[in-house]
């Protein structure tokens, strides 16, 4: 077990629709980051908060965006939903953001879009 | 901008075998160098990583990987493999940010 949690584990769902993914790190952590893992495009770097503040941004779509909150939780959410969306979304936590940090899993939200 | 290449998507081993998981990396700044693992239906897991210091690393559970800066390489090996070694090993470079490798699935066979 990471530390890091994500729900819901797995969400169903239909085109054009909007979802939202929830992630908590582990105690401690400032930096959350989000992920896509997919079938084709292998594990993405999605998006990177640290305190609050987006630090660094990979390949998310405009119709995706996140936030991270005061509590340090954070949300992605996914609007407009497209097939090829589906895909596993993982979270992560570290310390500190900086670049020598482990980065710590949660177990992932299963996206299903029909 | 960084890279990273596994060169093996599938490696099937018997029990007890020895294995090598190969990982090319290129950067144009200082990297860290990690293997995470992913067993099936779960997150990734840090197995070992290379900060600085010695090249070779090793982890809890066996596997060891050496930094070679000549040759770009981060290879992951293990001299005997077990079946709860079965899983996905992906190969990550972090200089601005953590880059994955596409991964490489490794099966254990009895």
């Amino acid at each position: 077990d990471s530390g890091v949690t994500q729900t819901p584990k797995h969400l169903i769902t239909a085109t054009g629709q909007r979802v939202t993914l929830r992630c908590s790190p582990r105690s401690g952590d400032l930096s959350v980051y989000w992920y896509q893992q997919s079938l084709d495009q292998g594990l993405q770097f999605l998006i990177q908060y640290y305190n609050g503040e987006e630090r660094a941004k990979g390949n998310i779509l405009e119709r995706f965006s996140a936030q991270q909150f005061p509590d340090l939780h954070s949300e992605l959410n996914l609007s407009s939903l497209e097939l090829g969306d589906s895909a596993l979304y993982f979270c992560a936590s570290s310390p500190t953001g900086g670049t020598p940090d482990t980065q710590y899993f949660g177990p992932g939200t299963r996206l299903t879009v029909l | 901008a960084q890279s990273v290449t596994q060169l093996d998507s599938q490696v099937p081993v018997f029990e007890e075998a020895p294995v090598e998981l190969r990982c090319n990396y290129s950067s144009s700044v200082s990297v860290y160098l990690f293997w995470y693992v992913q067993y099936p239906n779960q997150g990734l897991q840090l197995l070992l990583k290379y900060l600085s210091g010695s090249t070779l690393v090793e982890s809890i559970n066996g596997f060891e990987a050496e930094f070679n800066k000549s040759q770009t390489s981060f290879h992951l090996r293990k001299p005997s493999v077990h079946i709860s070694d079965t899983a996905e090993y992906f190969c990550a470079v972090s200089g601005e940010k953590l880059v994955f490798g596409k991964g490489t699935k490794l099966t254990v066979n009895p």
